[in-house]
């Protein structure tokens, strides 16, 4: 079983519409990540955090530590928030390695 | 102020040969991590160097290995490559110094095998 478990594993939805995006993980620790990538490849760090909330532009990201469960938001979706979004989580014992989730694919249609 | 550079950016290979990716971390980090990711998978861990050093490893097998430069760049190397192999092999960098930090990822290379 996978350390870090992401649902949905695709997601369509219609301009404008409010997303989210679920993370669980069953391990400790010391922040959790969410990530984005493009079809091209390369990935682009959104949030770490490691306990309440973050906001960044129409981005919202939780994390409840006790249950161990994180949200990521995206609120007046657009089409170019198309993409893959990766959960992935430090662990304090493992100095920076990432354990990542299998992704959730976003696709929005204007 | 540049990224995490990597090179190249796509390579072709034949079964049995051996390919050699590199990386090149965001300045100020001194640690650069390794990464498989196969087609509608998550980013696997191959292996993270620091000061030189491989300073943990994944469940990859010992045709993958490593190395480390002086001024921290890194290079990825897999011999008697497979068709299994074909990947995204992405290269994260991060500072020791820092207890939780953000990791910078490149562009990645896309590696088939033929």
């Amino acid at each position: 079983k996978n350390e870090v478990e992401q649902s949905p594993q695709n997601l369509t939805a219609q301009e404008g519409e409010f997303i989210t995006i679920n993370c669980s993980y069953s391990v400790g620790i010391s922040a959790l990540h969410w990530l984005q990538q493009h079809p091209g490849g390369g990935i682009v760090s959104l949030f770490m955090l490691s306990s309440g909330k973050k906001k960044h532009g129409r981005l919202i990201a939780t994390i409840n530590i006790q249950e161990k469960h994180s949200s990521l938001h995206i609120t007046a979706s657009h089409p170019r928030d198309s993409a893959v979004y990766i959960c992935a989580v430090t662990r304090g014992s493992t100095l920076g390695r990432l354990y990542f989730g299998r992704g959730t694919q976003l696709t929005v249609w204007p | 102020d540049a990224g995490v550079t990597q090179s190249p950016t796509h390579l072709i290979k034949t079964r049995g040969q051996q390919v050699t990716l590199r990386c090149s971390p965001k300045s100020g980090h001194d640690t650069v991590s390794w990464y498989q990711q196969a087609l509608g998978q998550g980013p696997q861990f191959i292996f993270q160097y620091y000061e030189e050093e491989e300073r943990q490893r994944g469940n990859f097998p010992d045709r993958f290995s490593g190395h480390q430069f002086p001024n921290y760049s890194s290079e990825l190397n897999v011999n008697a490559l497979l068709l299994g192999d074909s990947a995204l092999y992405l290269c994260a960098s991060s500072s020791s110094g820092q207890f939780n930090t953000e990791a910078f990822f490149g562009q990645g290379t896309r590696l088939t095998v033929v």
